[in-house]
């Protein structure tokens, strides 16, 4: 059971460009959507989060965009840089179970210079 | 800024062996998780402990595994007969109440 479908698998884009990154879920009591950045070696690193009271959250070039009735999300990077290389999570959770993070498959994103 | 530490960050078991993970949470923080990934899929949640009692678990967490909090600062995840497939990296996790969860850079468990 796959509550948390995220695409693409992997994004190559180009220095400035905008990566754009999307997550379907299915449970409808998921009310937290954060985006977690991990490089090699390391643990996921919470980016941004949304709660479906709000459509979109913007934190200097990270954009969330939330669609509550069709039950989607994404992440937009804009201006990638290469450093922004580094594979991106989506997750969700429901209000009852706050911890219990339901996360998707995960996008590997490549910036090239 | 405070971290969640693992250790070790490697660790090489036999088949059918008991491995302890250990995590130190952030040290304000109240409630902790374990999850696992393995290769190249995603992560998934184990369990969450809060008050010194699980919160909930997956199916993945079955009889073969257990948590503890041994002390103030320590939150342990042990495996009882490890199975091959239980090769995967494991990520402890903290949080303070109605608060993101901090991840650790995770503990790489090999079952030979």
């Amino acid at each position: 059971q796959q509550q948390v479908k995220q695409s693409p698998q992997s994004l190559i884009v180009q220095k400035g460009g905008i990566s754009i990154i999307n997550c379907a879920y299915e449970n409808t009591a998921f009310d937290y959507f954060p985006w977690y950045q991990q490089f090699p070696g390391k643990g996921p690193a919470l980016l941004i989060a949304i709660r479906p009271d709000v459509s979109e959250k913007k934190e200097g070039r990270f954009t969330i965009s939330f669609n509550k009735s069709a039950k989607q999300f994404s992440l937009h990077i804009m201006d990638s840089q290469p450093g922004d290389s580094a594979t991106y999570f989506c997750a969700a959770s429901p209000t009852d179970s706050w911890g219990k993070l339901q996360f998707g498959a995960g996008t590997q994103v490549v910036v090239t210079p | 800024e405070p971290e969640v530490t693992q250790t070790p960050s490697h660790q090489v078991t036999q088949m059918g062996q008991e491995v302890i993970l250990r995590c130190v949470p952030i040290s304000n923080h109240l409630y902790f998780y374990w999850y696992r990934q393995i290769l190249g899929q995603k992560v998934e949640f184990l369990v969450s402990f809060y008050n010194n009692e699980i919160s909930e678990k997956s199916e993945i967490f079955d009889d073969q595994f257990s948590v503890e909090r041994p002390d103030g600062s320590n939150f342990t995840l042990k495996i009882r007969s490890t199975k091959l497939e239980d090769s995967a990296m494991y990520f402890c996790a903290s949080s303070a109440t109605n608060q993101p969860q901090h991840f650790g850079d995770g503990t790489r468990l090999s079952i030979l």
